[in-house]
């Protein structure tokens, strides 16, 4: 069974103090590990997807890294408007269509 | 530009009723799905649509029902109402296969 742990539950920043949130996870071969942004009362919004171990991608001031066993979403400097919870996905290799096992997510907090 | 549309945004409901949530999305996009999210479980899937046509069961299907209508419309059914089904339900649909979903505002369900 596929499971995505995701760490700390909750996180409070201040504006400017960079930090990283981390997904662990357990698949039968990965497809696909995904980033998504939810803000309160919205539905998730897609950040990243990254496929091998080693990879990176980045976006203003987040960067998702990945290795075998877990992913980091990196903050640099944040913005009271980074303030959203985070979600990690995988998509198995064996899953037909984009069948997404998420994580429950971190729920980060910046204070101006 | 709506992306996926839900209806209704907000319900309330009493044990043993039946509803209907509606779906609509205009990206062309092959393949819907829906989600439920309940505090302490994560996004969890209930059924997906990798095509027109075709329906699949996810995590928790029990007492679900969908229907593909058509290309942009994936309807969810509850046909008999269970407080265990208070959540908040979303609807996301992508090209297919791909992980990047995009998801509609939510519908919000309170069974009583």
């Amino acid at each position: 069974e596929d499971q995505v742990t995701q760490s700390p539950e909750a996180l409070r920043l201040q504006e400017g103090e960079s930090s990283s949130l981390n997904c662990s996870y357990t698949v039968s071969g990965l497809r696909g590990l995904f980033w998504y942004r939810q803000d309160p009362g919205k539905g998730p919004e897609f950040l990243f997807t990254l496929y091998s171990a080693g990879e990176e991608k980045e976006k203003e001031r987040l960067k998702a890294t990945l290795t075998k066993k877990e992913s980091f979403l990196h903050i640099t400097a944040p913005k009271p408007e980074d303030s959203a919870t985070y979600l990690c996905a995988v998509q198995a290799e064996e899953t037909s269509g984009s069948r997404l096992t998420f994580g429950e997510g971190t729920q980060l907090t910046v204070n101006p | 530009n709506a992306g996926v549309t839900q209806t209704p945004k907000f319900q309330v409901l009493k044990t043993g009723q039946s509803m209907t949530l509606q779906c609509a999305q205009d990206m062309n996009h092959n393949s819907m799905y829906w989600y439920r999210q309940d505090p302490g479980m994560g996004l969890r899937l209930i059924y997906y649509s990798a095509s027109e046509g075709t329906t699949d069961k996810g995590e928790v299907p029990n007492g679900y029902n969908v229907s593909r209508l058509n290309k942009r419309e994936f309807s969810l059914r509850l046909e008999s109402a269970a407080p265990s089904q208070t959540s908040v339900y979303f609807c996301a649909s992508d090209r297919g296969n791909t992980g990047e979903l995009f998801f509609g505002e939510g519908s919000r369900l309170t069974v009583l």
